[in-house]
């Protein structure tokens, strides 16, 4: 059974950081892509990034570029998200997924709220 | 960036059939997915690369992609598939794209 469970995360400041984390099971773990999509009621499912199986390759989304950085430890079947100078329309949920382009397995979502 | 266009609601009769739009330029070159998503909980893939369906999803959700509309269809729609549906391609110069999703309402 695959599981994608998030973690970290919460509240954090405008300009400050936070980090996710995603423990990954069920599944070839070090031969998967994984990606980063965040959702708000306002603009809906947004990709974020994504990294290839060996973390050598990486990519992100315009908004995020320069302040998200996305990073994987496939000894411990781990995916991470490190989001620094936050900004307001950073609040969403966050959803840890398998592939970069049909997204097959999605972690539960994990809400992150940026608010002085 | 590439667009892709979905009506924002649906509703349909128990029993009856659902079908449900996704619009985009040239959509027909693109591999589609489509995706179910029940309120307060993550999204779940229904049909990936047009028209196959994961493991675990029922016959009675089947796809389609032509021209500019690719087409989510559900038959004998049942009180639980009411849900947001998403669809969603990889474009070459957009990378990811969603559309916004079309509320079906299973009257």
């Amino acid at each position: 059974q695959v599981q994608l469970v998030v973690s970290g995360g919460g509240l954090g400041r405008p300009g400050g950081s936070l980090r996710l984390s995603c423990a990954a099971s069920g599944f070839s773990f070090s031969d998967s892509y994984m990606s980063w999509i965040r959702q708000t009621p306002g603009k809906g499912l947004e990709w974020i990034s994504y990294i290839n199986p060996s973390g050598k390759i990486v990519y992100y989304e315009d908004s995020v570029e320069g302040r998200f950085t996305i990073s994987r430890d496939n000894s411990k079947n781990s995916l991470f998200l490190e989001m620094k100078s936050l900004r307001a329309e950073d609040t969403a949920i966050y959803y840890c997924v398998r592939d970069y382009q049909c997204f097959d397995f999605w972690g539960q979502g994990h809400m992150v709220t940026v608010s002085s | 960036s590439y667009v892709l266009t979905q009506p924002p609601s649906l509703s349909v009769a128990p029993g009856m059939t659902a079908t449900f739009s996704c619009g985009g330029i040239d959509i027909g070159s693109h591999s589609v997915h489509w995706y179910q998503q029940r309120p307060g909980q993550a999204p779940i893939l229904v049909i990936k690369y047009n028209s196959d369906r994961p493991s675990g999803i029922p016959e009675r959700f089947s796809g389609s992609n032509s021209g500019n509309t690719a087409t989510l269809t559900i038959s004998r729609v049942e009180a639980g598939d009411e849900a947001v549906y998403y669809c969603q391609v990889w474009d070459v110069d957009s990378d990811i794209v969603f559309a916004g999703g079309t509320k079906l309402t299973v009257l």
